[in-house]
């Protein structure tokens, strides 16, 4: 089946660690994003990528990075430097970076510092 | 200004009860527009797009007002399953990116 997969799903973490966030697609998309949704908040855009070895900052890249070495693969690392990393993230593609393609979902990794 | 602005209910409504939701957006110059529907805890998924002369999808209507730069969701015949959180998304012309702007979501309870 064709779709987008993040892993894990829960995410417990101690203050100070990195982690990384897995989101995989195999429906062939150019564009990837990374989104965070904290309760009562819209979805806010942390990285995107429009093709292979190219990413972008978002409205709240500080305290993340990402890497896009291989067109079916985007994962987020959160480092210590957030400051408030206890969230949902959610990981996005599309099958180009144009204003009017339509974005799909991963399932989301809901991250918990400890 | 937020870029998209939703009243976030909660909206409790019946079965079979009609409701609609709006969603006011501030750049005029916007393109785009979505629907999306987000169950609790899961993903956002599309629930449709809308078009500038309003469109329909059973139940359901989109219409867009650029005039006032607000878009409205319309569910007829609620049922039990329509009880989600519903994000009005927004694409603003002039970006080469297709980033979205989302709504801080609505939330609708349908009760039997």
């Amino acid at each position: 089946d064709g779709g987008i997969t993040q892993s894990p799903k829960y995410l417990f973490r101690k203050e100070g660690q990195n982690v990384t966030l897995s989101c995989e697609q195999n429906l062939n998309h150019d564009a990837m994003y990374w989104y965070r949704q904290d309760p009562g908040q819209g979805l806010r855009l942390i990285y995107y990528s429009q093709i292979v070895n190219d990413f972008q900052k978002g409205d709240i890249a500080e305290g993340y990075s990402v890497s896009r070495e291989k067109k079916e693969s985007f994962p987020l690392t959160v480092t210590s430097a957030q400051k408030n990393p206890t969230a949902f993230y959610l990981c996005a593609s599309s099958m180009s970076s144009g204003r009017t393609d339509t974005q799909y979902f991963g399932p989301g990794t809901r991250l918990t510092v400890l | 200004r937020k870029e998209v602005e939703q009243d976030p209910g909660p909206f409790n409504v019946p079965e079979g009860a009609t409701v609609a939701f709006n969603c006011t957006y501030s750049n005029s110059a916007s393109q785009s527009f979505f629907w999306y529907r987000q169950d609790c805890r899961k993903e956002p998924k599309l629930l449709m797009s809308v078009y500038s002369s309003g469109n329909e999808d059973g139940r359901f209507t989109a219409q867009l007002n650029r005039a006032s730069q607000y878009i409205s969701l319309l569910i007829r015949d609620s049922k039990l399953s329509d009880s989600a959180t519903y994000l009005c998304v927004v694409i603003a012309r002039g970006s080469t990116l297709g980033r979205l702007y989302f709504g801080r979501g609505t939330q609708l309870t349908v009760w039997p």
